[in-house]
């Protein structure tokens, strides 16, 4: 069962554009939400993260966007780089800090000049 | 990096062989986590220790077993290796930032079963 759903599954945006990956989750009890950027070859590290107190959180280019209501919660990436090429997964975990992540599946996104 | 280390970065074996795998970690934190990632399913929990000798499963645990006898080292061991857990296996620990315990990832094993 997958509990947070992520999309698109590739990405391809244009140097300077705007760059959007969505995620969808089910369990009401899911109370943080971080984002991880991975590039070819590392392990994936801790981009940006968000709680469902806030609709929005913004640090430098990245923004999440969060919609309890609906449960989505979304990644934008403004003025986006080829250095931003990247795998990105969105994650979600109860409230408790030590509680198990559950990820969704990536998107590979391309910046392309 | 969060002081983690994994060992070996690549390994090939073949099927029926035990595979063991270690994470250390120099910063003494509790919570420890093995992850194995593959194509179209993101990063999939397959163990994970919440301190010396204390572990649990995770949603892909069948054919995985670890041991925690120290609190820097988080060994996984396949069993027998079979050619579906050729993967990328990750260890994480979990540390505090920004008032949020957050998972952090070592670099990753690369494994091949033939």
């Amino acid at each position: 069962q997958q509990q947070v759903k992520q999309s698109p599954q590739s990405l391809i945006v244009q140097k300077g554009g705007i760059s959007i990956i969505n995620c969808a989750y089910e369990n009401t009890a899911f109370d943080y939400f971080p984002w991880y950027q991975q590039f070819p070859g590392k392990g994936p590290a801790l981009l940006i993260a968000i709680r469902p107190d806030v609709s929005e959180k913004k640090e430098g280019r990245f923004t999440i966007s969060f919609n309890k209501s609906a449960k989505q919660f979304s990644l934008h990436i403004m003025d986006s780089q080829p250095g931003d090429s990247a795998t990105y997964f969105c994650a979600a975990r109860g409230a408790f800090g030590n509680e198990k992540l559950t990820f969704g599946t990536g998107t590979r996104l391309t910046i392309i000049p | 990096d969060a002081g983690i280390t994994q060992s070996p970065r690549h390994k090939v074996t073949e099927t029926g062989t035990p595979v063991t795998l270690r994470c250390h970690q120099t910063e003494n934190h509790r919570y420890m986590y093995w992850y194995r990632q593959d194509p179209g399913h993101g990063l999939r929990l397959i163990h994970y220790s919440y301190g010396v000798k204390d572990t649990d499963k995770g949603e892909v645990s069948d054919g995985y077993s670890v041991s925690r006898s120290k609190t820097e080292d988080f060994l996984l061991t396949l069993e027998s290796a079979t050619s579906s857990q050729t993967s990328v296996y990750f260890c994480a620990i979990s540390r505090t930032s920004g008032g949020q315990e957050t998972q952090y990832f070592g670099p990753g094993t690369r494994l091949l079963v033939l």
